[in-house]
Protein backbone atom coordinates (compact mmCIF):
# COMPACT_ATOMS: atom_id res chain seq x y z
CA UNK A 1 0.00 0.00 0.00
CA UNK A 2 1.23 3.37 -0.90
CA UNK A 3 1.71 5.87 2.16
CA UNK A 4 0.06 8.65 1.29
CA UNK A 5 -2.39 11.00 3.08
CA UNK A 6 -5.01 13.45 2.19
CA UNK A 7 -7.63 15.31 4.27
CA UNK A 8 -9.97 16.20 4.87
CA UNK A 9 -11.93 13.02 2.98
CA UNK A 10 -15.18 14.71 2.63
CA UNK A 11 -15.99 18.29 3.00
CA UNK A 12 -18.81 20.43 3.05
CA UNK A 13 -18.65 24.18 2.93
CA UNK A 14 -20.54 27.48 1.94
CA UNK A 15 -19.53 29.38 -1.07
CA UNK A 16 -17.19 32.13 -0.40
CA UNK A 17 -14.86 30.21 1.69
CA UNK A 18 -11.02 29.66 2.62
CA UNK A 19 -9.96 25.98 2.22
CA UNK A 20 -6.63 23.87 2.17
CA UNK A 21 -6.63 20.14 1.34
CA UNK A 22 -4.20 18.31 2.86
CA UNK A 23 -1.32 16.17 1.09
CA UNK A 24 1.60 13.75 2.78
CA UNK A 25 3.27 11.22 1.37
CA UNK A 26 6.12 9.75 3.56
CA UNK A 27 7.57 7.72 0.71
CA UNK A 28 10.06 10.49 -0.07
CA UNK A 29 9.10 11.38 -3.22
CA UNK A 30 10.38 14.37 -5.20
CA UNK A 31 7.19 14.33 -7.52
CA UNK A 32 3.61 15.05 -6.41
CA UNK A 33 0.58 15.82 -8.30
CA UNK A 34 -3.23 17.48 -8.08
CA UNK A 35 -6.24 15.75 -10.00
CA UNK A 36 -9.35 16.85 -10.03
CA UNK A 37 -12.10 14.27 -10.90
CA UNK A 38 -15.99 14.40 -11.46
CA UNK A 39 -17.85 11.54 -11.39
CA UNK A 40 -17.76 9.04 -14.33
CA UNK A 41 -15.76 11.53 -16.09
CA UNK A 42 -11.40 11.65 -16.55
CA UNK A 43 -8.85 12.60 -13.93
CA UNK A 44 -7.51 15.96 -14.92
CA UNK A 45 -4.05 17.10 -13.88
CA UNK A 46 -4.62 20.81 -12.26
CA UNK A 47 -0.99 21.17 -10.62
CA UNK A 48 2.44 19.19 -10.03
CA UNK A 49 5.37 19.66 -8.63
CA UNK A 50 8.91 17.91 -9.17
CA UNK A 51 10.77 18.84 -5.85
CA UNK A 52 10.40 21.75 -2.76
CA UNK A 53 10.01 25.40 -4.31
CA UNK A 54 9.07 23.89 -7.39
CA UNK A 55 4.87 24.01 -8.49
CA UNK A 56 3.56 24.19 -12.09
CA UNK A 57 0.35 24.26 -13.07
CA UNK A 58 -1.30 21.50 -15.36
CA UNK A 59 -3.36 20.80 -17.95
CA UNK A 60 -6.84 21.84 -16.69
CA UNK A 61 -7.04 25.43 -15.74
CA UNK A 62 -7.95 25.73 -11.94
CA UNK A 63 -8.65 28.54 -9.55
CA UNK A 64 -6.69 26.68 -7.18
CA UNK A 65 -2.64 27.60 -5.77
CA UNK A 66 -0.63 25.03 -4.06
CA UNK A 67 2.76 25.22 -1.94
CA UNK A 68 5.57 22.86 -1.82
CA UNK A 69 7.59 23.57 1.29
CA UNK A 70 8.09 20.26 2.16
CA UNK A 71 9.32 16.89 -0.24
CA UNK A 72 6.66 15.05 1.75
CA UNK A 73 3.58 18.09 1.87
CA UNK A 74 1.51 18.80 -1.38
CA UNK A 75 -1.55 21.47 0.02
CA UNK A 76 -3.97 22.99 -2.32
CA UNK A 77 -5.78 26.00 -1.26
CA UNK A 78 -8.84 28.04 -2.81
CA UNK A 79 -9.63 31.11 -2.01
CA UNK A 80 -12.79 31.25 -2.00
CA UNK A 81 -14.70 28.35 -3.04
CA UNK A 82 -17.88 28.22 -5.61
CA UNK A 83 -20.03 25.47 -6.48
CA UNK A 84 -18.07 25.16 -9.24
CA UNK A 85 -15.23 23.70 -7.47
CA UNK A 86 -17.65 20.61 -6.35
CA UNK A 87 -15.54 17.64 -7.70
CA UNK A 88 -13.33 15.09 -6.07
CA UNK A 89 -9.24 16.03 -5.59
CA UNK A 90 -6.80 13.78 -5.90
CA UNK A 91 -3.42 13.68 -4.97
CA UNK A 92 -0.43 11.92 -6.01
CA UNK A 93 3.62 11.14 -5.79
CA UNK A 94 5.78 9.34 -7.63
CA UNK A 95 9.37 8.61 -7.69
CA UNK A 96 10.32 10.05 -11.48
CA UNK A 97 11.97 8.00 -13.91
CA UNK A 98 11.31 5.77 -16.69
CA UNK A 99 8.48 4.62 -16.47
CA UNK A 100 7.23 6.36 -13.66
CA UNK A 101 4.45 5.43 -11.27
CA UNK A 102 1.96 7.78 -9.63
CA UNK A 103 0.68 5.97 -6.20
CA UNK A 104 -2.70 8.00 -5.08
CA UNK A 105 -3.89 8.64 -2.14
CA UNK A 106 -7.91 8.57 -0.94
CA UNK A 107 -8.97 11.53 -1.99
CA UNK A 108 -11.34 14.95 -0.84
CA UNK A 109 -14.50 14.71 -1.92
CA UNK A 110 -15.37 18.13 -1.79
CA UNK A 111 -19.02 19.88 -2.02
CA UNK A 112 -19.53 23.35 -2.13
CA UNK A 113 -22.83 24.62 -1.22
CA UNK B 1 -8.87 14.13 -30.83
CA UNK B 2 -8.57 13.22 -27.27
CA UNK B 3 -4.55 12.44 -26.26
CA UNK B 4 -5.59 8.96 -24.32
CA UNK B 5 -9.55 7.17 -25.50
CA UNK B 6 -11.39 4.18 -24.41
CA UNK B 7 -14.12 2.74 -24.62
CA UNK B 8 -16.40 4.03 -21.68
CA UNK B 9 -18.26 0.15 -21.86
CA UNK B 10 -19.63 -0.76 -19.57
CA UNK B 11 -18.45 -3.97 -20.19
CA UNK B 12 -20.97 -6.77 -18.70
CA UNK B 13 -19.40 -10.06 -18.97
CA UNK B 14 -20.10 -13.19 -16.64
CA UNK B 15 -17.85 -15.10 -14.60
CA UNK B 16 -14.97 -16.64 -16.14
CA UNK B 17 -15.45 -14.70 -19.06
CA UNK B 18 -12.82 -13.43 -21.41
CA UNK B 19 -12.88 -9.70 -21.97
CA UNK B 20 -10.28 -7.54 -23.93
CA UNK B 21 -10.42 -3.30 -23.50
CA UNK B 22 -8.75 -1.52 -26.32
CA UNK B 23 -7.11 2.06 -25.94
CA UNK B 24 -6.03 4.56 -28.19
CA UNK B 25 -2.82 7.50 -27.63
CA UNK B 26 -2.34 10.68 -29.85
CA UNK B 27 1.16 11.71 -29.50
CA UNK B 28 3.71 9.61 -30.69
CA UNK B 29 6.41 10.82 -28.54
CA UNK B 30 4.86 8.95 -25.86
CA UNK B 31 7.19 6.59 -23.90
CA UNK B 32 5.72 4.95 -20.83
CA UNK B 33 2.22 3.01 -20.85
CA UNK B 34 0.05 2.19 -17.90
CA UNK B 35 -3.60 -0.01 -16.87
CA UNK B 36 -4.28 1.61 -13.86
CA UNK B 37 -7.91 0.51 -12.10
CA UNK B 38 -10.07 2.34 -9.89
CA UNK B 39 -12.98 0.93 -7.91
CA UNK B 40 -15.96 3.18 -7.06
CA UNK B 41 -15.45 5.92 -4.94
CA UNK B 42 -11.55 5.06 -4.83
CA UNK B 43 -8.32 6.05 -6.00
CA UNK B 44 -6.87 4.58 -8.80
CA UNK B 45 -4.14 2.22 -8.33
CA UNK B 46 -1.58 0.79 -10.61
CA UNK B 47 -2.47 -2.54 -12.42
CA UNK B 48 0.53 -2.89 -14.90
CA UNK B 49 3.29 -1.36 -16.94
CA UNK B 50 2.74 -1.84 -20.61
CA UNK B 51 5.96 -3.09 -22.47
CA UNK B 52 6.67 -3.70 -25.99
CA UNK B 53 7.52 -6.69 -25.74
CA UNK B 54 4.03 -6.68 -24.20
CA UNK B 55 3.78 -8.20 -20.35
CA UNK B 56 1.65 -10.99 -18.56
CA UNK B 57 0.50 -10.85 -14.77
CA UNK B 58 -1.56 -13.99 -14.17
CA UNK B 59 -4.68 -13.42 -15.58
CA UNK B 60 -4.18 -9.79 -16.81
CA UNK B 61 -2.05 -9.48 -20.23
CA UNK B 62 -1.22 -5.71 -21.83
CA UNK B 63 0.32 -4.88 -25.39
CA UNK B 64 1.36 -2.31 -26.93
CA UNK B 65 1.15 -1.39 -30.63
CA UNK B 66 3.15 1.88 -31.09
CA UNK B 67 2.98 1.66 -34.59
CA UNK B 68 -0.85 1.97 -34.14
CA UNK B 69 -0.69 3.75 -31.28
CA UNK B 70 -2.74 1.03 -29.69
CA UNK B 71 -2.81 -0.66 -26.12
CA UNK B 72 -4.76 -3.23 -24.72
CA UNK B 73 -5.64 -4.75 -21.30
CA UNK B 74 -6.98 -8.78 -21.76
CA UNK B 75 -8.32 -10.52 -18.84
CA UNK B 76 -8.87 -14.29 -18.64
CA UNK B 77 -11.12 -15.76 -16.36
CA UNK B 78 -12.85 -13.03 -14.89
CA UNK B 79 -13.70 -12.64 -11.61
CA UNK B 80 -16.24 -10.69 -9.73
CA UNK B 81 -13.62 -8.66 -8.13
CA UNK B 82 -12.25 -7.78 -11.18
CA UNK B 83 -15.65 -5.32 -11.52
CA UNK B 84 -14.32 -1.39 -11.47
CA UNK B 85 -13.06 1.25 -14.02
CA UNK B 86 -9.68 0.41 -15.71
CA UNK B 87 -8.06 3.39 -16.76
CA UNK B 88 -5.73 3.70 -19.50
CA UNK B 89 -2.59 5.82 -19.20
CA UNK B 90 0.23 7.31 -21.18
CA UNK B 91 3.09 9.61 -20.19
CA UNK B 92 4.79 11.43 -22.52
CA UNK B 93 8.61 12.38 -22.35
CA UNK B 94 7.86 16.11 -23.92
CA UNK B 95 5.41 16.63 -20.95
CA UNK B 96 6.66 14.65 -18.49
CA UNK B 97 3.26 13.74 -16.97
CA UNK B 98 0.61 11.10 -16.94
CA UNK B 99 -2.11 11.25 -19.01
CA UNK B 100 -5.49 9.58 -17.77
CA UNK B 101 -7.78 8.49 -20.70
CA UNK B 102 -11.99 8.10 -19.25
CA UNK B 103 -11.82 4.73 -18.32
CA UNK B 104 -13.73 1.63 -19.46
CA UNK B 105 -16.54 0.01 -16.49
CA UNK B 106 -15.88 -3.77 -16.25
CA UNK B 107 -18.82 -5.28 -14.50
CA UNK B 108 -18.42 -8.96 -13.71
CA UNK B 109 -21.65 -10.75 -12.77
CA UNK B 110 -22.66 -14.25 -11.08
Amino acid sequence: EADIYQTPRYLVIGTGKKITLECSQTMGHDKMYWYQQDPGMELHLIHYSYGVNSTEKGDLSSESTVSRIRTEHFPLTLESARPSHTSQYLCASGRGGSPETQYFGPGTRLLVL
Amino acid sequence: RKEVEQDPGPFNVPEGATVAFNCTYSNSASQSFFWYRQDCRKEPKLLMSVYSSGNEDGRFTAQLNRASQYISLLIRDSKLSDSATYLCVVNSRSQGNLIFGKGTKLSVKP
